[in-house]
């Protein structure tokens, strides 16, 4: 079963504009992962924020993390359109070896 | 260095055939894991290897569902008497280690798409 759910489960925006995911979970989890995928194929890791962090910045990715309400959410500043892809956030449980995904937020970058 | 490969990228094949799907993960890295991607959804992990241990099999959803891996190269995921719900893109990940309390980031390969007939 799915622990992460993403919303919205799509989103289009102009370029230029913000664009916002929110991800929710419901176990505690010892790190959460952001990751892109293009056209149903390999998925990219973005960012890994651990459990004892509340924010993390890379480039123009801008993650933060509530344990106290289970939810994480990825902010990209200044979309562009090759932004557009799939985002997918995945919980890591102490102890557990794999993954986690959610179902994911297809994000459209209209030029 | 080279990533994550899988072959082939794209598998048809008839409902009741066995498939053989590789992945050659990254060297040196110990954690190799499979998902399942259906169409528009999330992935769906099926199992994961950590350098000489027992495999985490726990994912795989019938017996018909297998998986190898020699040291810390190779895996081979096979799916005997394929059904058309095994129809969906088979990814594969590795990573570095199982870093103590989670797991580590992926690195995941480009999949093979399945399609049972």
């Amino acid at each position: 079963s799915q622990q992460g759910e993403e919303d919205p489960q799509a989103l289009s925006i102009q370029e230029g504009e913000n664009a916002t995911m929110n991800c929710s979970y419901k176990t505690s989890i010892n790190n959460l992962q952001w990751y892109r995928q293009n056209s149903g194929r390999g998925l990219v890791h973005l960012i890994l924020i651990r459990s004892n962090e509340r924010e993390k910045h890379s480039g123009r990715l801008r993650v933060t993390l509530d344990t106290s309400k289970k939810s994480s959410s990825l902010l990209i500043t200044a979309s562009r359109a090759a932004d557009t892809a799939s985002y997918f956030c995945a919980t890591a449980n102490t102890g557990r070896r794999a993954l986690t995904f959610g179902s994911g937020t297809r994000l459209q970058v209209q030029p | 260095g080279a990533g994550v490969s899988q072959s082939p990228s794209n598998k048809v094949t008839e409902k009741g055939k066995d498939v053989e799907l590789r992945c050659d993960p990254i060297s040196g890295h110990t954690a190799l894991y499979w998902y399942r991607q259906r169409l528009g959804q999330g992935l769906e992990f099926l199992i994961y290897f950590q350098g000489n241990s027992a495999p985490d099999k726990s994912g795989l959803p019938s017996d018909r569902f297998s998986a190898e891996r020699t040291g810390e190269s190779v895996s081979t995921l096979t799916i005997q008497r394929t059904q058309q719900e095994d129809s969906a893109v088979y990814l594969c990940a590795s990573s570095l280690n199982f870093v103590g309390g989670g797991a580590d980031t992926q690195y995941f390969g480009p999949g093979t798409r399945l399609t049972v007939l």
